[in-house]
Parts: C-alpha cells; sequence; structure tokens
C-alpha cells in the first residue's frame, strides 16, 4: 500500500535563507508525487508535481522538488525564504494507474513552516 | 466558477443529528473526491467520484457516512447520526478528466467544518 512520510512536524527558517520540507514515499512501482500548501483557514493549494522525466521539478511561487528514486524522496526546496510562505505544508502520492490500485491520494502528517523575518 | 466550492463554510450540530455537506466542483472536471482532515492532522481519503462509474468508497469510516453526486456536478456528503468524533474540516477535491490516471492534480474547495457538540 501507498504510504508517505514527512518526518518534521514544525521547520522554522529565517527569511531569505534557503528552505527544505522533506518527504519520503513508499508505493509500488514508479510513484504520481505531490507538494500542496494549506494557508490559515484556506483549502489546498496545489504546488507542483512530479509524473515523469526531470527528477527537478519546478512549481508555484518559486517552490521546486526533487525527486530521488534511490532515495524514495521527494524533498520541497524553495532558495530564499519569504514570511509570506509560513503555511502547512502536505506531501501526496498515489501509485502509478498501471498497478490497479486506488486512485486516491495518500497525504502525509503536514509540516509547519514558519519564515521567521 | 473559478473554484471548488462548498457549503456551509462551518456547520455545528448536536450529537445525533445528520448532516448533509454539499460540493460543487470546478466546471467540466470529471473527478470528485471528498477527504476529511482532523485537527492537526493530514487528510484521509473518504470517497472517489469518476464520471457514471461506480464510486470508490473504501474510505468511508462507517455505514453512517454516505455521498451522492449528480452526473458531474453538485455532490453531497451525508453524515448520519452524527458523534463527536466525526468533528473535524471536510474537504472536496476535482480534477480534470481521467482524475489521477492522467497526473492531473486536485483541486481543493475551502472546506466544511464541522463541530459535533
Amino acid at each position: 500500500a501507498q504510504s508517505v512520510a514527512q518526518p518534521e512536524d514544525q521547520v522554522n527558517v529565517a527569511e531569505g535563507n534557503p528552505l527544505t520540507v522533506k518527504c519520503t514515499y513508499s508505493v509500488s512501482g514508479n510513484p504520481y508525487l505531490f507538494w500542496y500548501v494549506q494557508y490559515p483557514n484556506r483549502g489546498l493549494q496545489f504546488l507542483l508535481k512530479y509524473i515523469t522525466g526531470d527528477n527537478l521539478v519546478k512549481g508555484s511561487y518559486g517552490f521546486e522538488a526533487e525527486f530521488n528514486k534511490s532515495q524514495t524522496s521527494f524533498h520541497l526546496k524553495k532558495p530564499s525564504a519569504l514570511v509570506s510562505d509560513s503555511a502547512l505544508y502536505f506531501c501526496a502520492v498515489r501509485d502509478p494507474p498501471s498497478s490497479g490500485s486506488a486512485r486516491q491520494l495518500t497525504f502525509g502528517s503536514g509540516t509547519q513552516l514558519t519564515v521567521l523575518p | 466558477g473559478a473554484g471548488v466550492s462548498q457549503s456551509p463554510s462551518n456547520k455545528v450540530t448536536e450529537k445525533g443529528k445528520d448532516v448533509e455537506l454539499r460540493c460543487d466542483p470546478i466546471s467540466g472536471h470529471t473527478a470528485l473526491y471528498w477527504y476529511r482532515q482532523r485537527l492537526g492532522q493530514g487528510l484521509e481519503f473518504l470517497i472517489y467520484f469518476q464520471g457514471n462509474s461506480a464510486p470508490d468508497k473504501s474510505g468511508l469510516p462507517s455505514d453512517r457516512f454516505s455521498a451522492e453526486r449528480t452526473g458531474e456536478s453538485v455532490s453531497t456528503l451525508t453524515i448520519q447520526r452524527t458523534q463527536q468524533e466525526d468533528s473535524a474540516v471536510y474537504l472536496c477535491a476535482s480534477s480534470g478528466s481521467g482524475g489521477l490516471a492522467g497526473g492531473n492534480e486536485q483541486f481543493f474547495g475551502p472546506g466544511t467544518r464541522l463541530t459535533v457538540l
């Protein structure tokens, strides 16, 4: 069964510094991977996805993520953090369609990112 | 409409009462998902609709939970005889043709915050 782990409940970083939010996954076959962000009292917003192709994926708001198959990771990164990036970040995964498994996303428990001014 | 909408935004009910939550997906999106997010936790999959296919109900936690969808439009999630552990934010999402099979990301609504007293 597919699963995803976000090992850090909380990440603090100073504004202007690079940020990393970690995610590791477990699926059968090649995964579909997603990052979402949730601002207070708002729904989840899609940031980026990896389906196939280049391991470095660029997304919204200057975020990027690197798919690492050997380490089964898909860490979210940004070169220079902004205070406005402070939010709850969710990694999500699903098995590829060829696996025949369920079609919903499995979400991690979330990481609260706080960017300090 | 610009995005997924949900109503009501907040619902407070008494234990044992039935509640109905509504989701309006993005026009043209054939796939619709319901998730539950308990306080401080990640998202739990509840149910998935894809076009006219039979829904995937594998995430529904009990027979008190049910959902319907009219064609490729509005969906309602019904919780009968609500319990305090049903208190959560209920999120609806939709995605384009083929749902996640094509790697399409899900677009989320703002959620309905349900409180069972």
